[in-house]
């Protein structure tokens, strides 16, 4: 069964609008949530993170935002640039580890 | 991250053969990880390591093994190769340290084909 689960395969939007990634999970003891960029031929690098503790937290362009009662969180990227264009996935740590268990991700193209 | 090194980049090889991914890390992790990704399925990880002497079963094991040489150096092996093993091929390092320990970094990835 999948415990993270990001619904919509691809997004596209204008530039400089807002984009709108989300992200819902099964397991209640996630504590810990992350978003990953990849651009095609390149691994996935880190971009965000957000504690349980927490429900929003902002960097820059990117803001993420936890909803534990309804387990969602959300990417937003405000406003978009062409260069944001690439697959986002949401991860979330397993059983207090290290080990990440990560959504299929959403493709976001950002049209100029 | 130019700081975890994947080689080869990409790989074509037949079934039934015998086939090395190798990662090579500078920056000093302790945490090692190699996951697959499938078109629209995310990473799943297929086995990590914690330290030199730590090897553990991620979620998808069957038909892989590993080997960490030492803290720097994590291989992956097809002991013989099969064809829903072609995929994307990643390998990420950990460090423990407070704040950044749920933070994994990428190397550049190695594309497998088995035919």
């Amino acid at each position: 069964d999948q415990q993270v689960k990001q619904n919509s395969p691809s997004l596209s939007v204008q530039e400089g609008r807002i984009s709108i990634l989300n992200c819902d999970y099964t397991n209640s003891m996630f504590d810990y949530f992350l978003w990953y960029k990849k651009y095609p031929a390149e691994g996935p690098t880190f971009l965000i993170s957000i504690s349980s503790i927490k429900d929003k937290n902002e960097d820059g362009r990117f803001t993420v935002f936890l909803n534990k009662s309804a387990k969602h969180l959300s990417l937003h990227i405000v406003p978009s640039q062409p260069g944001d264009s690439a697959v986002y996935f949401c991860a979330m740590p397993q059983g207090g580890s290290e080990k990440l268990v990560f959504g299929k991700g959403t493709k976001l193209t950002v049209n100029p | 991250d130019a700081d975890v090194t994947q080689t080869p980049r990409n790989r074509i090889t037949k079934t039934g053969k015998r086939i090395m991914l190798e990662c090579s890390q500078t920056k000093g992790h302790d945490r090692m990880y190699w996951y697959r990704q499938d078109p629209g399925l995310g990473l799943r990880l297929i086995y990590y390591s914690f330290d030199v002497k730590d090897i553990n079963k991620g979620e998808i094991s069957d038909g892989y093994s590993v080997s960490r040489q030492a803290q720097a150096k994590f291989s992956l092996s097809l002991e013989s190769a099969i064809p829903n093993q072609t995929a994307l091929y990643f390998c990420a390092t950990s460090d423990p340290k407070p704040g950044q320990k749920n933070i994994q970094y990428f190397g550049a990835g190695t594309r497998l084909s088995v035919l």
